[in-house]
Order: C-alpha cells, then sequence, then structure tokens
C-alpha cells in the first residue's frame, strides 16, 4: 500500500461546479497534513493546511479524519483558474519526511 | 518569490557531462530536499538534509550526488546521466520540528539529457 494515495483523476467539471478530492495515508502516527496545488510545468506551491478541526479558506474547505486516516479537499464554486493537479501532502516526525500524493488533476470548463 | 532559488532554469547535457544543480535558500529553514518529477509521474523524494543528516531514497543511482555545505544551499551533482534522468528536479525547503512545517519549492530545474 502506498503511504499517501490520491484518485490521479482527471476531473473534468464546469464552472461552478463543486467538487471533491479525498487522500489516504497509511501511517496512523503523520503529523501534519496539507493540499498543495501544481499547475503545468511550475513547482508546487501550497494552498493550505489541513488542522484537525477542519479549516476553510475562501472557496476551499480541508477535512481531516484521523480515525479513518484521510484527508479531504472541498472546492466550491469552482473557477477556470482552479485547474490544476492538487497534491495531498503528509509530514511525519516533525516534518522530516514529507511524502507527496502522486495528484489529482482537475480541469474546470468554461 | 525569492524564497527557493534554483539556477539553472533549464539544462541540457550529454551522457558523459558532469554538471551541479544548484538551490539556496532564503527561509531560515533547517532542512532542504531534492525531488524528481518525470513526465506524468509524481514527485519522488531523493535526498533530504536536515540538520547535521543526511537521508537518502536508496532507489536513487550513485550518478546523483548532493552536497549541502550548510543550511542554505544544496547541490545536486550529475555524471554520466541517461536519458531517462531527463526530468523536472525541484529543490524545497522546510523547517522541521516547528508548529508548520510545509515545504516551500523553487521553480526546478528542467533537464535534458540527450
Amino acid at each position: 500500500r502506498k503511504e499517501v494515495e490520491q484518485d490521479p483523476g482527471p476531473f473534468n467539471v464546469p464552472e461552478g461546479a463543486t467538487v471533491a478530492f479525498n487522500c489516504t495515508y497509511s501511517n496512523s502516527a503523520s503529523q501534519s497534513f496539507f493540499w498543495y496545488r501544481q499547475d503545468c510545468r511550475k513547482e508546487p506551491k501550497l494552498l493550505m493546511s489541513v488542522y484537525s478541526s477542519g479549516n476553510e479558506d475562501g472557496r476551499f474547505t480541508a477535512q481531516l479524519n484521523r480515525a479513518s486516516q484521510y484527508i479531504s479537499l472541498l472546492i466550491r464554486d469552482s473557477k477556470l483558474s482552479d485547474s490544476a493537479t492538487y497534491l495531498c501532502v503528509v509530514n511525519n516526525t516533525g516534518g522530516f519526511k514529507t511524502i507527496f500524493g502522486a495528484g489529482t488533476r482537475l480541469f474546470v470548463k468554461a | 518569490e525569492t524564497g527557493v532559488t534554483q539556477t539553472p532554469r533549464h539544462l541540457v547535457m550529454g551522457m558523459t557531462n558532469k554538471k551541479s544543480l544548484k538551490c539556496e535558500q532564503h527561509l531560515g529553514h533547517n532542512a532542504m530536499y531534492w525531488y524528481k518529477q518525470s513526465a506524468k509521474k509524481p514527485l519522488e523524494l531523493m535526498f533530504v538534509y536536515s540538520l547535521e543528516e543526511r537521508v537518502e531514497n536508496n532507489s536513487v543511482p550513485s550518478r546523483f550526488s548532493p552536497e549541502c555545505p550548510n543550511s542554505s544551499h544544496l547541490f545536486l551533482h550529475l555524471h554520466t546521466l541517461q536519458p531517462e534522468d531527463s526530468a523536472l528536479y525541484l529543490c524545497a525547503s522546510s523547517q522541521t520540528g516547528a508548529p508548520r512545517t510545509e515545504a516551500f519549492f523553487g521553480q526546478g530545474t528542467r533537464l535534458t539529457v540527450v
């Protein structure tokens, strides 16, 4: 089993749609969690951290379920500019070991 | 964004060449990483330097050799590469043990081996 698993997609959605991604992780001792966004041929950039209580940043909502070992990302009112690959990231042991998921591709169409 | 800077941005090299990739971080972080991203493949962690310790992915061939002279600089020395080593090489840094441990990436070096 991979340490971090994501559905590769692609997810093709119309503008204005709501889309959700899930990510599962295998190490129950994982300590911190993030979603990154990577545009084509660019470096990954932090989208948001994922906190135990769940957190929201504008149209983006992240959730953590430690019991089931998964994190989720919800995007509301999708924009064309949201088209990218979304990477789930899990840190173990104080951030020393950072594991990236393979990413989920999202295409938002007009 | 100048937090993590990589040079060169693009590199074309022959299989018999020797070259080095450079990474510099201005964020005061204590850990630096090399990642490889091949076309349509996920990020692959190659090396980690954290404080005094180096951790490497055992699947990385010896033709890749990292060097970390201090906490702000990281090099990846390349020699006798193969065409399948063509990829985007990303450097990242983070602060281990801190409340926020997310990694910040450089813009990458796009390497083509001919």
